[in-house]
């Protein structure tokens, strides 16, 4: 069965400092990743997603993120946070030719200072 | 569009009681999804609707869980009897189709087991 890893439960980055989230998956085929976002008291919101293709796929709000085989790793980055980026981000994966449901990492939480 | 509306947003039940969750998907989506977020984890699939037949609820309990889709369109997840455990936030999703394609979550219902 597939699983997701994000190592960093919590992360604080400065207002306009550079972003990286971790993330590493296992299966045992190409997956399809992605990232979303859950702000308090939202549903989840996708950033991105890798199907196939160019490694490295950009997304919405200025993330992006690379996916490399050789380290089973999709980790979004942001060149400049802004305050607004505070909220907690999930890594996810599917399984290609199943049922469609996503598994999901357990979260890093990203705290914004001023 | 109107967005994946789910109801209630917050409940609170004791230990043994029954409750019900409902969620009407973006018009002309397929495919809906249960998921169950534990505080603290990332959303844990439960039940994938095609249509208004179950793709896969391999991680529904089912000795307390059950979720129908009878028109094809909205949902209903329903607990009975509820334990502890079961609190958590409820993620309802949808899709235009299967295979992987883009999922839309709703704001969710929090459920609180005393």
């Amino acid at each position: 069965a597939q699983s997701v890893t994000q190592p960093d439960i919590h992360i604080t980055v400065s207002e306009g400092a550079s972003l990286e989230l971790r993330c590493n998956y296992s299966y045992g085929a190409t997956p399809y990743l992605f990232w979303y976002v859950q702000s308090p008291g939202q549903g989840l919101q996708l950033l991105l997603k890798y199907f196939s293709g160019d490694t490295l796929v950009q997304g919405i709000k200025g993330f992006e993120a690379e996916f490399k085989r050789s380290q089973s790793s999709f980790n979004l980055r942001k060149p400049s946070v802004h305050w607004s980026d505070a909220a907690e981000y999930f890594c996810a994966v599917g399984v290609r030719g199943g049922a469609d449901g996503l598994t999901f990492g357990k979260g890093t939480h990203l705290i914004i200072q001023p | 569009e109107a967005g994946v509306a789910q109801s209630p947003r917050y409940k609170i039940i004791e230990k043994r009681q029954s409750v019900a969750f409902w969620c009407n998907p973006i018009s002309g989506h397929a495919t809906l999804y249960w998921y169950q977020q534990i505080l603290g984890q990332g959303p844990k699939l439960l039940i994938q609707f095609q249509n208004n037949g179950v793709v896969d609820d391999s991680q529904l309990p089912k000795d307390r869980f059950s979720a129908e889709r009878l028109k094809g369109v909205d949902s209903t997840l329903k607990i009975q009897p509820a334990k502890l455990e079961d609190s958590a936030v409820y993620l309802c999703a949808s899709s235009h189709r299967t295979g992987l394609a883009e999922q839309y979550f709703g704001p969710g219902t929090r459920l609180t087991v005393t």
